[in-house]
């Protein structure tokens, strides 16, 4: 069974500065898509990223960007020039087929 | 286009009530999902459609939870004899094709079990 891995609970950068979420997962297949969701305290769950991994170049969004690392099964994201607005619950997510595995998410707050 | 969205936006409901979950998902996707957020945790699976067929409901905690998407767009997810536990939010997803896809997500229903 797949399982994903975010081991910040939390974190708090400064406005403008660069932070790195981080997540593992644990699969057996080779052939499977890697998400970021953001999810404010308004709760709409909302899609920051995508990965699939049979793309070797890391996918960027922005000021969001990753940092995937097959063979390790890593899976970070970069937030550059952080904003208020970025203060969220960021969850991890690995699909295989259809389902969404998730992790047990980061909350970072953005200060000003 | 108008986004996922799911009514009601909180439920109050007494042990033992039945409740039903809305889901209106983004016009002509054709995958639908639900899954279970419980506080402070990432969301779980419960169940998937395509179209009006649902092809997987092993994520169901028991046989109180029901789905259904009998037109293949809106979907109603029922719990019957609600319990404490069954206190959460209740998310929904919808995916274009039918499978590795992003979902998309309404804003969840957030129901509390007295």
């Amino acid at each position: 069974a797949q399982t994903v891995t975010q081991s910040q609970p939390e974190m708090s950068v400064q406005e403008a500065e660069t932070v790195t979420l981080s997540c593992t997962y644990d699969t057996s297949e080779s052939n499977y898509y890697l998400f970021w969701y953001k999810q404010p305290p308004s709760r709409q769950m909302i899609l920051v990223i995508r990965q699939e991994a049979y793309k070797q170049q890391n996918a960027t969004e922005n000021r969001f960007s990753v940092n995937f690392q097959k063979a390790a099964k890593s899976f970070s994201l970069k937030i550059s020039d952080s904003q208020l607005g970025d203060t969220a619950m960021y969850f991890c997510a690995f699909m295989g087929n259809y389902q969404l595995i998730w992790g047990a998410g980061t909350k970072l707050i953005i200060k000003p | 286009g108008a986004g996922v969205s799911q009514s009601p936006r909180y439920k109050v409901a007494k042990r033992g009530q039945d409740v039903a979950l809305r889901c209106d998902p983004i016009s002509g996707h054709v995958s639908l999902f639900w899954y279970q957020q419980a506080l402070g945790q990432g969301p779980e699976f419960l169940t998937y459609f395509q179209n009006e067929a649902q092809l997987d409901k092993s994520g169901l905690p028991s046989d109180r939870f029901f789905a259904e998407r009998p037109e293949g767009s809106v979907s109603t997810l029922k719990i019957q004899r609600t319990q404490q536990e069954d206190s959460a939010v209740y998310l929904c997803a919808s995916s274009r094709t039918e499978q590795r896809r992003e979902q998309y997500f309404g804003p969840g229903t957030r129901l509390t079990v007295t």
